[in-house]
């Protein structure tokens, strides 16, 4: 079955040490996205990739990045993580980003900085 | 500002009644409307959609319905089953503000008792 993937599906880092949340996906879909979800919050977009171009959003912090070396695999990095970074992490494809494509969902990462 | 809000927390219905989960936001430029579906430890899985062009979308037990005069839409389930409890989210797109980003509630928490 077409899927997209997350590894892993926890996580535990220390406070400032930098950590990468992984993404892949078999939908061969061109926008993949990254949200951040906490506790009975709404899920976030930190950013996402229409095929190679980034698109940050305007209140993601810095310390938050990612990288999409092609088409499957999309990647979160977290470069100092502080307590409040932690959450659950999903990622997410579009075949397009026009009305009318939904979203599929990893099943997402659970980051816990100790 | 919360742009799409799902002001019930939770919602319990007795199994094959009518679930009705609600939804209202604020920016009059959304065209596209969709309802995903939560289990823990899973990603959110889309159920169903309906464009602003659209009053109402119905699939199967499921029925979207969408005013936009008091931009308010719904999700009708009937009959609700006990595989139907999940955390129901429900989420907005503007397209040509946003580059199609998603605009997610909080969501609601359904419960349907057998």
């Amino acid at each position: 079955d077409a899927m997209v993937i997350q590894n892993p599906r926890y996580q535990v880092t220390q406070f400032g040490k930098p950590v990468t949340l992984s993404c892949s996906q078999t939908l061969n879909h061109n926008v993949m996205y990254w949200y951040q979800q906490k506790s009975s919050q709404a899920p976030k977009l930190l950013f996402h990739y229409y095929d190679k171009d980034f698109n940050n959003e305007a209140d993601t912090p810095d310390n938050f990045q990612s990288r999409r070396p092609n088409t499957s695999f999309c990647f979160l990095d977290i470069r100092s993580p502080g307590l409040g970074d932690a959450a659950m992490y999903l990622c997410a494809t579009s075949r397009d980003r026009a009305s009318g494509y939904e979203q599929y969902f990893g099943p997402g990462t659970r980051l816990t900085v100790t | 500002d919360q742009q799409v809000k799902q002001n019930s927390p939770s919602l319990s219905v007795q199994e094959g009644r009518i679930s009705i989960l609600n939804c209202d936001y604020t920016n009059s430029m959304f065209d596209y409307f969709l309802w995903y579906k939560k289990y823990p430890a899973e990603g959110p899985t889309f159920l169903i959609s309906i464009s602003s062009i659209k009053d109402k979308n119905e699939d199967g037990r499921f029925t979207v319905f969408l005013n936009k005069s008091a931009k308010h839409l719904s999700l009708h389930i009937v009959p609700s089953q006990p595989g139907d409890s999940a955390v129901y989210f429900c989420a907005a797109k503007d397209y040509g503000g946003s580059q199609g980003n998603l605009i997610f509630g909080k969501g609601t928490k359904l419960s349907v008792k057998p």
